[in-house]
């Protein structure tokens, strides 16, 4: 079966740096991955997608990269804040786009 | 849009009891999902559909019962309570077509406690 693994260690940093999660999986080789942020108390927001085919995506302070060889994803925030404090989860497509599996999720702190 | 939406918020059952967790969504989304979430365990995948009339099952069905009569809403159904169904339980809904496939929006989630 799919396994999807990420840093079960919250990840502390120190504002202005660069926080970088990781997602590995195992068993499957996904069309994408897809990262979500979830805060406290609330449901998961979608944040970005990233194709097979593609080695790395932007969005404003974020950035994901894929390697399927490695079969990881890093993402990345930089010129970290602290409201950038939440739980971020990695998700993909198991068997098809309707079937989604998640990894159990980072929870990152931001001190300012 | 209201998005998708949950009731009840909180719930607590006793061991044994039925209950089904209501979900909607008004999105026109093809796709659905039920996931629960443990502590340290992430979203686990309960059931999911891919249209009205179409389930299957995810991860982690056995106690749960699901149906589809129409595009917006996804009931989940615990048919006999046990206190391992203790979770928030979240619904989630996606268009299924690119460049955004398989994006899940989510419902604020129900709280369920099984004594």
């Amino acid at each position: 079966s799919q396994k999807i693994e990420q840093n079960s260690e919250a990840l502390n940093i120190q504002e202005g740096k660069t926080a970088t999660l990781t997602c590995n999986y195992t068993n499957y080789s996904p069309a994408y991955l897809q990262w979500y942020r979830q805060d406290p108390g609330r449901g998961p927001v979608f944040l970005l997608l990233i194709r097979e085919n593609e080695k790395e995506k932007r969005k404003e302070r974020l950035k994901v990269t894929f390697d399927t060889t490695l079969k990881q994803s890093l993402f990345h925030i930089t010129a970290s804040q602290p409201a950038d404090s939440a739980t971020y989860l990695c998700a993909l497509p198991y068997s098809s786009a309707s079937k989604i599996i998640f990894g159990s999720g980072t929870r990152l702190s931001i001190r300012p | 849009n209201a998005g998708v939406t949950q009731t009840p918020k909180f719930q607590v059952l006793k061991t044994g009891q039925s209950m089904t967790l209501q979900c909607a969504q008004d999105m026109n989304h093809e796709y659905m999902s039920w996931y629960r979430q443990d502590p340290g365990m992430g979203l686990r995948l309960i059931h999911y559909s891919v249209g009205a009339g179409i389930t299957d099952q995810g991860e982690v069905p056995n106690g749960y019962n699901v149906s589809r009569s129409t595009t917006e809403d996804f009931p989940l159904r615990l048919l006999s309570a046990a206190p391992s169904q203790t979770s928030v339980y979240f619904c989630a809904s996606s268009g299924g077509e690119a460049p955004t496939e398989g994006e899940q929006f989510f419902g604020p989630g129900t709280r369920l406690t099984v004594l």
